[in-house]
Protein backbone atom coordinates (compact mmCIF):
# COMPACT_ATOMS: atom_id res chain seq x y z
CA UNK A 1 0.00 0.00 0.00
CA UNK A 2 1.22 3.65 -0.81
CA UNK A 3 2.03 5.85 1.84
CA UNK A 4 1.25 9.84 1.88
CA UNK A 5 2.87 11.38 -0.65
CA UNK A 6 4.22 14.84 -0.67
CA UNK A 7 5.90 17.40 -2.66
CA UNK A 8 8.37 19.26 -3.52
CA UNK A 9 10.71 17.77 -0.30
CA UNK A 10 13.05 20.80 0.09
CA UNK A 11 11.88 24.82 -0.98
CA UNK A 12 13.63 28.11 -0.58
CA UNK A 13 11.87 30.76 -1.21
CA UNK A 14 12.14 34.92 -0.73
CA UNK A 15 10.14 36.42 2.18
CA UNK A 16 6.94 37.77 -0.01
CA UNK A 17 7.35 35.21 -2.16
CA UNK A 18 4.37 32.84 -2.69
CA UNK A 19 5.07 29.44 -2.53
CA UNK A 20 2.74 25.77 -2.97
CA UNK A 21 3.11 22.59 -0.91
CA UNK A 22 0.87 19.22 -2.45
CA UNK A 23 -0.64 16.38 -0.72
CA UNK A 24 -2.09 12.79 -2.27
CA UNK A 25 -2.76 10.85 0.65
CA UNK A 26 -3.40 7.16 1.09
CA UNK A 27 -6.05 5.21 -1.16
CA UNK A 28 -9.26 5.51 1.05
CA UNK A 29 -8.98 8.03 3.49
CA UNK A 30 -11.29 10.40 3.75
CA UNK A 31 -9.74 12.68 5.96
CA UNK A 32 -6.85 14.44 5.25
CA UNK A 33 -4.50 16.79 7.55
CA UNK A 34 -1.93 19.41 7.11
CA UNK A 35 0.16 20.23 9.77
CA UNK A 36 3.25 22.91 10.86
CA UNK A 37 6.37 21.60 12.34
CA UNK A 38 8.64 24.20 13.53
CA UNK A 39 12.12 23.17 14.46
CA UNK A 40 12.55 21.94 17.78
CA UNK A 41 8.82 21.63 18.17
CA UNK A 42 5.80 18.94 17.43
CA UNK A 43 3.39 19.33 14.83
CA UNK A 44 0.28 21.63 15.38
CA UNK A 45 -2.58 21.39 12.78
CA UNK A 46 -2.77 23.71 10.35
CA UNK A 47 -6.38 22.59 8.82
CA UNK A 48 -8.17 19.57 8.81
CA UNK A 49 -10.29 17.88 5.81
CA UNK A 50 -12.85 15.38 5.74
CA UNK A 51 -13.36 14.93 1.90
CA UNK A 52 -13.56 17.63 0.38
CA UNK A 53 -15.06 19.51 3.25
CA UNK A 54 -13.08 21.95 5.81
CA UNK A 55 -13.55 20.29 9.68
CA UNK A 56 -11.11 22.58 11.04
CA UNK A 57 -9.13 25.34 10.36
CA UNK A 58 -8.96 27.30 13.70
CA UNK A 59 -5.14 27.42 13.63
CA UNK A 60 -4.86 28.47 9.94
CA UNK A 61 -3.64 32.11 9.58
CA UNK A 62 -5.73 32.67 7.19
CA UNK A 63 -4.70 36.13 5.62
CA UNK A 64 -1.71 34.22 3.93
CA UNK A 65 -1.99 30.38 4.23
CA UNK A 66 -5.01 28.89 2.11
CA UNK A 67 -5.22 25.17 0.90
CA UNK A 68 -7.76 23.03 -0.75
CA UNK A 69 -8.91 19.24 -1.44
CA UNK A 70 -10.84 19.57 -4.50
CA UNK A 71 -12.20 16.00 -5.37
CA UNK A 72 -11.65 14.98 -1.91
CA UNK A 73 -8.05 13.32 -2.97
CA UNK A 74 -4.86 15.37 -2.99
CA UNK A 75 -4.39 18.35 -1.21
CA UNK A 76 -2.47 21.75 -1.95
CA UNK A 77 -1.83 24.07 0.74
CA UNK A 78 -0.18 27.95 -0.42
CA UNK A 79 1.71 30.28 1.36
CA UNK A 80 1.29 34.02 0.13
CA UNK A 81 2.85 35.77 1.03
CA UNK A 82 5.37 34.05 2.41
CA UNK A 83 7.00 35.33 6.02
CA UNK A 84 10.90 34.31 7.82
CA UNK A 85 8.29 32.77 10.46
CA UNK A 86 6.90 30.00 7.96
CA UNK A 87 9.97 28.65 8.03
CA UNK A 88 9.06 24.68 9.22
CA UNK A 89 8.28 21.49 7.79
CA UNK A 90 4.76 21.14 6.49
CA UNK A 91 3.68 17.37 7.10
CA UNK A 92 0.51 15.97 5.40
CA UNK A 93 -1.36 13.05 6.81
CA UNK A 94 -4.42 11.11 6.21
CA UNK A 95 -6.98 8.86 8.21
CA UNK A 96 -9.92 6.30 7.17
CA UNK A 97 -12.10 9.30 9.05
CA UNK A 98 -11.60 11.92 10.88
CA UNK A 99 -13.78 10.99 14.36
CA UNK A 100 -9.85 10.82 15.79
CA UNK A 101 -10.64 7.07 16.88
CA UNK A 102 -7.94 6.07 13.46
CA UNK A 103 -4.32 6.15 12.92
CA UNK A 104 -2.77 8.70 11.34
CA UNK A 105 -0.23 8.23 8.65
CA UNK A 106 2.49 10.95 7.66
CA UNK A 107 4.08 11.90 4.31
CA UNK A 108 7.96 13.10 4.26
CA UNK A 109 7.06 16.41 4.83
CA UNK A 110 8.53 19.71 2.81
CA UNK A 111 10.90 21.51 4.39
CA UNK A 112 10.51 25.03 3.73
CA UNK A 113 12.82 28.11 4.23
CA UNK A 114 12.25 31.31 3.59
CA UNK A 115 15.09 34.10 3.49
CA UNK B 1 -5.46 23.83 28.59
CA UNK B 2 -5.22 20.52 26.53
CA UNK B 3 -1.72 19.55 27.16
CA UNK B 4 0.72 16.71 26.29
CA UNK B 5 4.19 16.59 28.21
CA UNK B 6 6.88 13.99 27.28
CA UNK B 7 9.82 13.40 29.94
CA UNK B 8 12.47 13.16 29.66
CA UNK B 9 13.20 15.65 26.56
CA UNK B 10 16.74 14.22 26.09
CA UNK B 11 17.76 10.92 26.97
CA UNK B 12 21.72 9.21 25.63
CA UNK B 13 21.98 5.66 25.88
CA UNK B 14 24.82 3.49 25.55
CA UNK B 15 24.36 0.88 22.40
CA UNK B 16 22.17 -2.29 24.21
CA UNK B 17 20.72 -0.09 27.20
CA UNK B 18 16.97 0.09 28.01
CA UNK B 19 15.01 2.88 28.39
CA UNK B 20 11.28 4.39 29.05
CA UNK B 21 9.62 7.41 27.74
CA UNK B 22 6.50 8.66 29.36
CA UNK B 23 4.07 10.89 28.00
CA UNK B 24 0.86 12.33 30.74
CA UNK B 25 -2.01 13.79 29.21
CA UNK B 26 -5.13 16.01 30.14
CA UNK B 27 -7.95 14.37 29.33
CA UNK B 28 -9.95 11.65 28.11
CA UNK B 29 -8.55 10.52 24.77
CA UNK B 30 -9.63 8.40 21.97
CA UNK B 31 -6.23 8.27 19.79
CA UNK B 32 -2.57 7.96 20.91
CA UNK B 33 0.30 7.43 18.76
CA UNK B 34 4.25 6.95 19.03
CA UNK B 35 5.73 8.37 16.78
CA UNK B 36 9.61 8.25 15.54
CA UNK B 37 11.23 10.60 13.54
CA UNK B 38 13.95 9.83 11.39
CA UNK B 39 16.78 12.39 10.57
CA UNK B 40 15.27 13.34 7.62
CA UNK B 41 11.76 14.46 9.45
CA UNK B 42 10.22 11.35 8.66
CA UNK B 43 7.30 10.90 11.09
CA UNK B 44 7.76 6.42 11.83
CA UNK B 45 4.47 5.12 13.18
CA UNK B 46 5.32 3.24 16.24
CA UNK B 47 2.44 2.22 17.85
CA UNK B 48 -1.45 3.60 18.25
CA UNK B 49 -2.71 2.68 21.68
CA UNK B 50 -5.43 4.78 23.23
CA UNK B 51 -5.31 1.78 25.70
CA UNK B 52 -3.81 -1.53 26.23
CA UNK B 53 -0.53 -2.45 25.92
CA UNK B 54 1.53 -3.75 22.60
CA UNK B 55 4.68 -5.01 21.96
CA UNK B 56 6.47 -4.70 18.00
CA UNK B 57 10.19 -6.27 18.48
CA UNK B 58 12.14 -4.41 21.00
CA UNK B 59 9.72 -1.97 21.59
CA UNK B 60 6.45 -2.48 23.82
CA UNK B 61 4.04 0.08 24.67
CA UNK B 62 1.67 0.72 27.32
CA UNK B 63 -1.49 3.29 28.01
CA UNK B 64 -3.37 3.73 31.35
CA UNK B 65 -5.86 5.78 30.34
CA UNK B 66 -7.89 6.04 33.24
CA UNK B 67 -4.34 7.30 34.96
CA UNK B 68 -3.87 9.78 31.48
CA UNK B 69 -0.27 8.59 30.68
CA UNK B 70 1.22 5.96 28.27
CA UNK B 71 4.41 4.83 28.51
CA UNK B 72 6.92 3.48 25.94
CA UNK B 73 9.82 0.97 26.26
CA UNK B 74 13.01 0.68 24.20
CA UNK B 75 14.53 -3.00 24.94
CA UNK B 76 18.30 -3.92 24.07
CA UNK B 77 18.70 -0.43 22.17
CA UNK B 78 20.81 0.20 18.79
CA UNK B 79 22.39 3.22 17.11
CA UNK B 80 19.63 3.19 14.41
CA UNK B 81 16.77 3.95 17.37
CA UNK B 82 18.53 7.53 17.82
CA UNK B 83 15.96 10.36 16.79
CA UNK B 84 12.94 11.67 18.11
CA UNK B 85 10.26 10.15 19.96
CA UNK B 86 6.87 11.97 19.79
CA UNK B 87 3.65 10.89 21.60
CA UNK B 88 0.56 12.48 20.09
CA UNK B 89 -2.78 12.32 21.22
CA UNK B 90 -6.46 12.81 20.26
CA UNK B 91 -9.25 14.25 22.18
CA UNK B 92 -13.02 13.49 22.09
CA UNK B 93 -13.55 17.10 21.85
CA UNK B 94 -11.12 17.99 19.78
CA UNK B 95 -12.57 16.72 16.20
CA UNK B 96 -9.88 13.97 14.20
CA UNK B 97 -6.44 16.69 14.95
CA UNK B 98 -3.04 15.10 17.13
CA UNK B 99 -1.81 17.43 19.84
CA UNK B 100 2.12 16.18 20.03
CA UNK B 101 3.78 16.68 22.52
CA UNK B 102 7.48 18.28 22.55
CA UNK B 103 9.10 15.05 22.33
CA UNK B 104 12.27 13.07 23.61
CA UNK B 105 15.85 13.04 21.48
CA UNK B 106 17.39 10.00 21.69
CA UNK B 107 20.85 9.28 21.35
CA UNK B 108 21.96 6.15 21.19
CA UNK B 109 26.23 5.80 21.10
CA UNK B 110 28.01 2.85 19.94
Amino acid sequence: EAGVAQSPRYKIIEKRQSVAFWCNPISGHATLYWYQQILGQGPKLLIQFQNNGVVDDSQLPKDRFSAERLKGVDSTLKIQPAKLEDSAVYLCASSLVGSGAYEQYFGPGTRLTVT
Amino acid sequence: GIQVEQSPPDLILQEGANSTLRCNFSDSVNNLQWFHQNPWGQLINLFYIPSGTKQNGRLSATTVATERYSLLYISSSQTTDSGVYFCAVGYYNQGGKLIFGQGTELSVKP
